[in-house]
């Protein structure tokens, strides 16, 4: 299964809406993640099963879709939201990740 | 607090083969499936190996199958993964991942800090 992000670099200022969006090659169900990483650190999950935000997780950052096509959103841009942005599916094994979408100023 | 410290990086030679090391605390081992996830410099994000939380079962995306092996010691609670005959394409820092449980295909609920693999002459 191949995971096709877009866009791959996205500018934007504080209190933007953000949307980014990632295709699957086939349907994966709701079987999505969405992880932040920041530069010289680990990503962290911030969404799974497409749409549930975990623990600890701004509730300005929302995830939605099914099937092939999913989208996550950020509400009100924050300055700590600025970092790059990978979607991965779980559908089979542990997956494939879309190529990232850096979220600049 | 669930932790994942990975060891076993540095610098290695073309062709040689390697083993990375992930210690982990504050989990019972047995009962989450762990894995590897790689990013060469500047670049994204690869799974490269899963094992389930038995550590009855292994995983490999396509690319890394015959060169790459995953395996689990329970009685040091650590996940290892031995890398044969590495090239310049396997720099990369190598992060441990933690299952949020014993299914392989699920996301990545916890990651270590990372560790760096230089391959070079």
């Amino acid at each position: 299964i191949q995971m096709t992000q877009s866009p791959s670099t996205l500018s934007a200022s504080v209190g933007d809406r953000v949307t980014i969006t990632c295709r699957a090659s086939q349907s994966i169900s709701r079987s999505l993640a969405w992880y932040q990483q920041k530069p010289g650190k680990p990503p962290h999950v911030l969404i799974s099963e497409a749409s549930t935000l975990q623990i600890g997780v701004p509730s300005r950052f929302s995830g939605s879709g099914s099937g092939t096509e999913f989208t996550l959103t950020i509400s009100g841009l924050q300055p700590e939201d600025f970092a790059t942005y990978y979607c991965q599916q779980y559908n089979v094994y542990s997956g494939a990740f879309g190529r990232g979408t850096k979220v600049e100023t | 607090e669930v932790q994942l410290v990975e060891s076993g990086g540095g610098l290695i030679q073309p062709g040689e083969s390697l083993t990375l090391s992930c210690a982990t605390f504050g989990f019972s081992f047995s009962h989450f499936a762990l894995g590897w996830v790689r990013q060469a410099p500047g670049k994204g994000l690869e799974w490269v190996s899963g094992i389930t939380g038995s550590g009855g079962s292994t995983f490999y995306p396509r690319s890394a199958k015959g060169r790459f092996t995953i395996s689990k010691d329970t009685s040091k609670n650590t996940v290892s993964l031995h890398v044969a005959n590495v090239t310049p394409d396997d720099t990369a820092v190598y992060y441990c991942v933690r299952h949020p449980g014993a299914n392989y295909a699920d996301y990545f609920g916890d990651w270590g800090q990372g560790t760096l693999v230089t391959v070079s002459s």
